[in-house]
């Protein structure tokens, strides 16, 4: 069975950009979750939707937004990208149970130049 | 804000040893995840754990979790070299995820 796929795998970006990362779950998983790895670190949670509506939000600034689809696909996009944005970006699916464990796509390594 | 604190931060062991790393969070939850990251890979999930008093074991590795004390352990038992890398705590609030700072093991022959 095919795990959680991400795209693009790396991405280059210049400062004010913005970009979208994409993501598909585990087929039947229906709750998709972002997070943000800076290297060094821990992932930080971004957001946790199921059944199209958001769920969870961490504390990111309002230039983080994201959506999921009737298929369960997710988008999480950046505005105006800072330096700081540089990181590994996770995307986790899950069955939205009371397990809720999260299963972790390979990341989009996004570099803010 | 939830905190999550694991220790220690760095680790490392022998071959054939045995050690503990803790993780300590600041809120009450009854779920708690342990998770694996090897260098440039993404996290493989290694144990959920649901309640007080659960423990979960699989190979070399065993977690516990006290939530009551707002605790969790993973114990390794008889280390190899295979056990390289950097392990997380995770805590489930019910509408967000927070990860402690992470622990990296390096098993040394």
């Amino acid at each position: 069975d095919a795990g959680v796929t991400q795209s693009p795998t790396h991405l280059i970006k210049t400062r004010g950009q913005h970009v979208t990362l994409r993501c598909s779950p585990i087929s039947g998983h229906k709750s998709v979750s972002w997070y943000q790895q800076v290297l060094g670190q821990g992932p930080q949670f971004i957001f946790q939707y199921y059944e199209k509506e958001e769920r969870g939000r961490g504390n990111f600034p309002d230039r983080f937004s994201a959506r999921q689809f009737p298929n369960y696909s997710s988008e999480l996009n950046v505005n105006a990208l800072l330096l700081g944005d540089s990181a590994l970006y996770l995307c986790a699916s899950s069955f939205w149970t009371s397990l809720n464990e999260q299963f972790f796509g390979p990341g989009t390594r996004l570099t803010v130049l | 804000e939830l905190k999550v604190e694991q220790n220690p931060l760095f680790l490392s062991m022998q071959e054939g040893k045995n050690y503990t790393i803790y993780c300590n969070y600041s809120t009450t939850s009854d779920r708690l995840y342990w998770y694996r990251q090897d260098p440039g890979k993404s996290l493989e999930s290694l144990f959920v754990l649901l309640s007080n008093g659960a423990v979960k074991q699989e190979g070399r590795l065993m977690a516990s979790l006290d939530t009551k004390a707002r605790l969790s352990t993973l114990h390794i038992t008889a280390a190899v070299h295979d056990l390289s890398a950097t392990y997380f705590c995770a805590v489930d609030t019910g509408n967000q995820f927070y990860f402690g700072t992470g622990t990296s093991l390096t098993v040394i022959p």
